[in-house]
């Protein structure tokens, strides 16, 4: 079993609706949640950390589930410019050492 | 005034040769990491410095050899490449050693032919 899986998508999203995505990790002992987002032949960039209590920023909205052991993300009134690969990202021990799931592509179509 | 810089951008190279990636951080970090990004897509560490000292060295051929001559540099040596290196190489900076919030360079595309 990987570390950290995520659906491949990819998830076509007319612009303006909500879509949401989740991925699940192994490690129970995970502490550090986070997505970031890689675009296209570009470097991951972080999007927002995950906390307990779910949390948002603007149009974004994480939530994790340690009884699960999953995290979701769910992106309202998508933009066209949201269309990326979702990166979860979780932490594997100590040192910043971070285990990061194959992404999730999202596609907003006009 | 990037944040991370890598260079070079692009790298293609034929089997045998021995070839360097270079990285280097404005940001004050004191922490810095290489990563590859295979055809899958997967990101997976594979060293990783924090004030010129290794903490992390993943299982990676010793082929590969990281060098930090200060805290704002990390290089990574790749000798004998071999087909399966092709991937794209990112650098990563983080504040501190256990801080999960890393920056990451534009990347390195290595061909091996």
């Amino acid at each position: 079993r990987k570390e950290v899986e995520q659906d491949p998508g990819p998830f076509n999203v007319p612009e303006g609706a909500t879509v949401a995505f989740n991925c699940t990790y192994s490690n129970s002992a995970s502490q550090s949640f986070f997505w970031y987002r890689q675009d296209c032949r570009k470097e991951p960039k972080l999007l927002m950390s995950v906390y307990s209590s779910g949390n948002e920023d603007g149009r974004f909205t994480a939530q994790l589930n340690r009884a699960s052991q999953y995290i979701s993300l769910l992106i309202r009134d998508s933009k066209l410019s949201d269309s990326a690969t979702y990166l979860c990202v979780v932490n594997a021990g100590s040192w910043g050492k971070l285990q990061f799931g194959a992404g999730t592509q999202v596609v907003v179509t006009p | 005034d990037t944040a991370v810089s890598q260079t070079p951008k692009y790298l293609v190279t034929q089997m045998g040769n021995d070839k360097s990636i270079k990285c280097e951080q404005n940001l004050g970090h004191d922490t810095m990491y290489w990563y590859k990004q295979d055809s899958k897509k997967f990101l997976k560490i594979m060293f990783s410095y924090n004030n010129k000292e290794l903490i992390i060295n993943e299982t990676v051929p010793n082929r590969f050899s990281p060098k930090s001559p200060d805290k704002a540099h990390l290089n990574l040596h790749i000798n004998s490449l071999e087909l399966g290196d092709s991937a794209v190489y990112f650098c990563a900076s983080s504040q501190r050693q256990a801080t999960y919030e890393q920056y990451f360079g534009p990347g390195t595309r290595l061909t091996v032919t």
